[in-house]
């Protein structure tokens, strides 16, 4: 496709349970970055890869977050042991390259429901 | 550490109103500005951008002008339309190129 595709577009996990998200990001793009967007506010950063490499994650709230992009194309973020304040949409990003300084392009991200 | 400020919603204007959405930042070296804007039920989609001093970024009628000596990216429209009602996020990019948002201003035109 020509944007960046997440999957799934909802989900609704128990809490405790542990779910994965995932983003593929435009064809070529090498940079690609994970928000965080709690309702009323909003996209916070959360981590960001440069091909395969994750270069900061500084923005993963807890341990229990983890993310990965194995290949350099399509990117997973896990969070195990949910919890009620995870319950936010998390947005998947990408860009051609950090040296362009061009614009991130979003997809339409998935909600996470946590009960 | 780099952050954006934008004016509080939801802003309620007529439609062909002048429309003005305030946003500030405060950011080390020179980022790059952007307005975002999230239609109903839609992902995040660029509507304009500004990468140095004095730049006008403009698209589909909305202009922002980056205003290095007020560190001010404010976004207007000349006549606003009922297709407009969306959430808007001022967004800057700084050296590390992660993006940081504004809180989002909701925007609602009535007809």
């Amino acid at each position: 496709g020509a944007g960046v595709s997440q999957s799934p577009r909802y989900k609704v996990a128990k809490r405790g349970q542990d779910v994965a998200l995932r983003c593929d990001p435009i064809s070529g793009h090498v940079s690609l970055f994970w928000y965080q967007q709690a309702l009323g506010q909003g996209p916070e950063f959360l981590t960001y890869f440069q091909n395969e490499a994750q270069l900061d994650k500084s923005g993963l709230p807890s341990d229990r977050f983890f993310a990965e992009r194995p290949e350099g194309s399509v990117s997973t973020l896990k969070i195990q042991r949910t919890q009620q304040e995870d319950s936010a949409v998390y947005l998947c990003a990408s860009s051609l390259d950090i040296a362009t300084m061009g614009p991130q392009h979003f997809g339409d991200g998935t909600r996470l429901s946590i009960l | 550490g780099d952050s954006v400020t934008q004016m509080e919603g939801p802003v309620t204007l007529s439609e062909e109103a002048f429309l003005t959405i305030n946003c500030t930042y405060t950011a080390t070296g020179y980022p790059s500005l952007f307005w975002y804007v999230q239609y109903p039920g839609e992902g995040l989609q660029l509507l304009l951008k500004a990468t140095k001093a004095d730049d006008k970024g403009s698209n589909k009628g909305f202009e922002a002008t980056y205003r290095k000596e007020t560190t001010s990216f404010h976004l207007e429209k000349g006549s606003v339309q009922v297709s407009d009602s969306a959430v808007y996020f001022c967004a800057l990019n700084g050296r590390d190129d992660k993006i940081i948002f504004g809180k989002g201003t909701r925007l609602h035109i009535l007809p």
